[in-house]
């Protein structure tokens, strides 16, 4: 079956540091990649996505690329703020099997005035 | 305008008892899930269905039932509640048809749980 392995949290930075949280996937097909935040106290919300090998998504800051060679999304952002501060989740989707998604296991990011 | 709404927010309630969660849609998607978010943030899928047909059943307790009166709905009804059912329920909708993968899932506000 599909899974999402995703980073080990919680991860505590200073503001203006660099960010990288590291996903890998394994999928029997090729599927689309997504990162999404959770905010305190809310439900969960797309921040970028990439439907194929070697797109980037982008937004806010936070980039990830699809790489097919290493079955990797790792979210990168190179200064981040408090207000970053969230759960983050990597999950794929399928292109089959009704567009079922597989979720990390979510990494928690503080980030310290 | 909300785009994914539940109801209650929060719901706190004794062992045994029956309830409900109520989700709504207005972005006119086809497909619509229930996720459960435990205590650690791990979120497992429940149920999905497209137009009003039950698509994805995990393995969930039969306690647990879903229902679809339109597309823009997903109830989730849960009978004889335990204390292991406390968590954060999630509704979320896609316009995906089945097979296409692509979409963005988009996330209620959730529902917080509390079983005493």
């Amino acid at each position: 079956g599909n899974s999402v392995t995703q980073m080990e949290g919680p991860v505590t930075l200073s503001e203006e540091a660099f960010l990288t949280i590291n996903c890998t996937y394994t999928a029997t097909g090729y599927p689309s990649l997504f990162w999404y935040v959770q905010y305190p106290g809310e439900g969960l919300q797309l921040l970028l996505k990439a439907t194929k090998a070697d797109d980037k998504g982008s937004n806010k800051g936070f980039e990830a690329t699809y790489r097919k060679e290493t079955t990797s999304f790792h979210l990168e952002k190179g200064s981040v703020q408090v207000s970053d501060s969230a759960v983050y989740f990597c999950a794929l989707s399928e292109h089959t099997n009704a567009g079922k998604s597989t979720f990390g296991d979510g990494t928690t990011l503080t980030v310290k005035p | 305008d909300t785009a994914v709404s539940q109801t209650p927010k929060y719901l706190v309630t004794q062992m045994g008892n029956d309830k409900s969660i109520k989700c709504e849609q207005n972005l006119g998607h086809d497909t619509m899930y229930w996720y459960k978010q435990d205590s650690k943030k791990f979120l497992k899928i429940m149920f999905s269905y497209n137009n009003k047909e039950l698509i994805i059943n995990e393995t969930v307790p039969n306690r647990f039932s879903p229902k679809s009166p339109d597309k823009a709905h997903l109830n989730l009804h849960i009978n004889s509640l335990e204390l292991g059912d406390s968590a954060v329920y999630f509704c979320a909708s896609s316009q995906s048809p089945p097979g296409l993968g692509t979409d963005t899932q988009y996330f209620g506000p959730g529902t917080r749980l509390t079983v005493l």
